[in-house]
């Protein structure tokens, strides 16, 4: 089964600072992979997705992910956060063939930005 | 309106009852999903469903029955409720083999906030 791994399980910023976010995955076949964002109170939403293609995937709000396949990798990045930015991330894998339609998501970042 | 929504919101309840969490969802998806949501547990997979009638374990499904007699129906029962399941609980959908999207991302519902007491 494949697992996915969230190296930062908190990360405090202030704003304008540069966000990355380390995702890796276990699984050696084809996959899709995604990134949701869960703001206080709320339910996950899709932030980014790759399915195939470019590996540089860009999302919604400024944020974007590399998919490195040679690392099992796929982070998340941006540039400059804002406090809006709070919130907790979590990266998912799918596999991309095998009949496996369950997404494994990873534990989970809290990232926090102060104003 | 199209989406996917639980009921109810909130919920409190006493050890040793039966509670039943609730999920439509409006695309026709094939899969749909419970996760519950615990601080220093990320999600996890309580069941899952690929099809109406074909449901399966997930990595904590030991204390929950779930069914699916329709396509867009996925409740969730607590058979007899424990304070370890006060949770967050989500349910989401997501195309399969069969539909038109299947390359697609799971679309979560709002969550229920379950205490047992």
């Amino acid at each position: 089964a494949q697992s996915v791994s969230q190296h930062n399980h908190h990360v405090i910023l202030s704003e304008a600072a540069s966000l990355e976010l380390g995702c890796n995955y276990s699984y050696g076949g084809t996959v899709n992979l995604f990134w949701y964002v869960q703001y206080p109170g709320q339910h996950l939403q899709l932030l980014l997705k790759y399915f195939s293609g470019d590996p540089l995937v860009k999302g919604i709000k400024g944020f974007e992910a590399e998919f490195i396949k040679s690392k099992f990798s796929f982070n998340l990045r941006k540039p400059s956060v804002q406090w809006s930015d709070t919130a907790e991330y979590f990266c998912a894998v799918k596999k991309a063939s095998g009949g496996s339609y369950i997404p494994t998501f990873g534990r989970g970042t809290s990232l926090i930005v102060h104003p | 309106d199209a989406g996917i929504t639980q009921s109810p919101r909130y919920k409190i309840t006493e050890t040793g009852r039966q509670v039943t969490l609730m999920c439509h969802q409006t695309w026709s998806h094939s899969y749909m999903f419970w996760y519950r949501q615990d601080l220093g547990h990320g999600l996890r997979l309580i069941y899952y469903s690929a099809a109406a009638d074909i449901t399966d374990k997930g990595e904590v499904p030991d204390g929950y029955v779930v069914s699916r007699s329709k396509t867009e129906n996925f409740p969730l029962t607590l058979e007899s409720a424990t304070r370890s399941q006060t949770s967050v609980y989500f349910c989401a959908s997501s195309g399969g083999p069969t539909d038109p999207f299947s390359d697609s991302e799971a679309f979560f519902g709002q969550g229920t906030r379950l205490t047992v007491v």
